[in-house]
């Protein structure tokens, strides 16, 4: 089974911090991707990669950053934290099979920022 | 761009009953079409998904969902429901994006089962 994880599942930070959302996947899918959720709005792509070192922005990339050094894992990161990015984050995978393989996803992390 | 109208945010039926979700989707090509389910605390999980071939679409948990191009419609339906189905779904259009595949996802219907 494809195993997606997440370093935390509840996370809270400060406003003005640095956060560090980490997720590993043990598929050795090509393709991660990063979305956050929120109520009423369903999920919105973040960033993706395609490739180690590859990054792509999503629908809704700013205040955010990404990196992917190694195959396995893919970070997201909030340079500076704001409460209007508190929500639910989800990691996901996929192989670059067809192209359009299903995404697993990892169980989420909530973040609240004060 | 692609984009999808869920547009049931919330809908209650009773277990053992017939359900129907819907989903609406935009795209200029052939879409590439899924269903995805979230029980309470948990991610997301594939239901089923359509890419070509017979529109009717067999998925995990006893549901299915059929293509009309016409309608742009990818409902999802299940003929008896069981109360371990109350979960939110997601019904999602993808794209490629150089090799991978990228989703647009709907905003979500929340299905309540009562007993």
């Amino acid at each position: 089974d494809v195993k997606v994880t997440q370093s935390s599942r509840y996370l809270v930070k400060r406003t003005g911090e640095k956060v560090f959302l980490e997720c590993v996947q043990d598929m050795d899918h090509e393709n991660m991707f990063w979305y956050r959720q929120d109520p009423g709005l369903g999920l919105r792509l973040i960033y993706f990669s395609y490739d180690v070192k590859m990054k792509e922005k999503g629908d809704i990339p700013e205040g955010y950053s990404v990196s992917r050094e190694k195959k396995e894992r893919f970070s997201l990161i909030l340079e500076s934290a704001s409460t209007n990015q508190t929500s639910m984050y989800l990691c996901a995978s996929s192989s670059s099979g067809t192209g359009l393989d299903e995404q697993y996803f990892g169980p989420g992390t909530r973040l609240t920022v004060t | 761009a692609q984009s999808v109208t869920q547009p049931d945010i919330h809908i209650t039926v009773s277990e053992g009953a017939s359900l129907e979700l819907r989903c609406n989707y935009s795209y200029g090509a052939t879409p590439y079409l899924f269903w995805y389910v979230q029980s309470p605390g948990q991610g997301l999980q594939l239901l089923l998904k359509y890419f070509s071939g017979d529109t009717l679409v067999q998925g995990i948990k006893g549901f299915e969902a059929e293509f009309k191009r016409s309608q742009s419609s990818f409902n999802l339906r299940k003929p008896s429901v069981h109360w371990s189905d109350a979960a939110e779904y997601f019904c999602a259009v993808g794209a490629l994006a150089g090799t991978a595949s990228k989703l647009t996802f709907g905003t979500g219907t929340r299905l309540q089962v009562t007993l």
